[in-house]
């Protein structure tokens, strides 16, 4: 079982759809979780941290679940501007290891 | 403030020659990060390091070398450079449970 898994896509999406990606890790003990945004050929980008309590910023709300141990992120109101590459990131195991683990990503791509 | 540079941006490299890929940060982070990525795949942990004098191997180590004698710097060696090393290589440095900051890449060519 991979690590951090997601589900490569690739979504099509409208203009003004709302889409949801999820994402599951194996580890239990894992720590910190991020989404980041990569975008065709370049370096990935932090869009948000994932909190236990939920956290929204602007479009986008991020999910923990640490039960089942999937992470969310929920785009409103999609833009064009959205299509891009989601990565699930997980920082593994417990205390101070640092491991930071990617998922493979998965492929947005809005349309007017 | 810089941020994570590093260099070069481009590569080619013929079969069994080596070379290494410079990173360096401005921010003072502990962690730092090799990974690569392959068209169309996700990113590979290669190696990684908790501080100075710290480092320990991801999941894809085998072909490449790590030192961490600074803070600042976390440079990538490759030896008898292979086809199966053609990707884009990434830095990445962050601190504490906060998120990491990239690089902009090295594109390696392998032939």
């Amino acid at each position: 079982r991979k690590e951090v898994e997601q589900d490569p896509g690739p979504f099509n999406v409208p203009e003004g759809a709302t889409v949801a990606f999820n994402c599951t890790y194996s580890n239990s003990a894992s720590q910190s979780f991020f989404w980041y945004r990569q975008d065709c050929r370049k370096e990935p980008k932090l869009l948000m941290s994932v909190y236990s309590s939920g956290n929204e910023d602007g479009r986008f709300t991020a999910q923990l679940n640490r039960a089942s141990q999937y992470i969310s992120l929920l785009i409103r109101d999609s833009k064009l501007s959205d299509s891009a590459t989601y990565l699930c990131v997980v920082i593994y195991g417990s205390g101070n290891t640092g491991k930071l683990i990617f998922g493979q990503g998965t492929t947005l791509q809005v349309k007017p | 403030n810089a941020g994570v540079t590093q260099t070069p941006k481009f590569r080619i490299l013929k079969i069994g020659q080596s070379m290494t890929l410079q990173c360096a940060q401005d921010m003072n982070h502990n962690y730092m990060y090799w990974y690569r990525q392959d068209p169309g795949m996700g990113l590979k942990l290669i190696y990684y390091s908790v501080g100075a004098g710290i480092t320990d191997k991801g999941e894809v180590p085998n072909g490449y070398n790590v030192s961490r004698s600074t803070t600042e710097d976390f440079p990538l060696r490759l030896e008898l450079a292979a086809p199966s090393q053609t990707s884009v290589y990434f830095c990445a440095s962050r601190m504490g449970t906060g998120g990491a900051t990239f690089g902009s890449g090295t594109r390696l060519t392998v032939v």
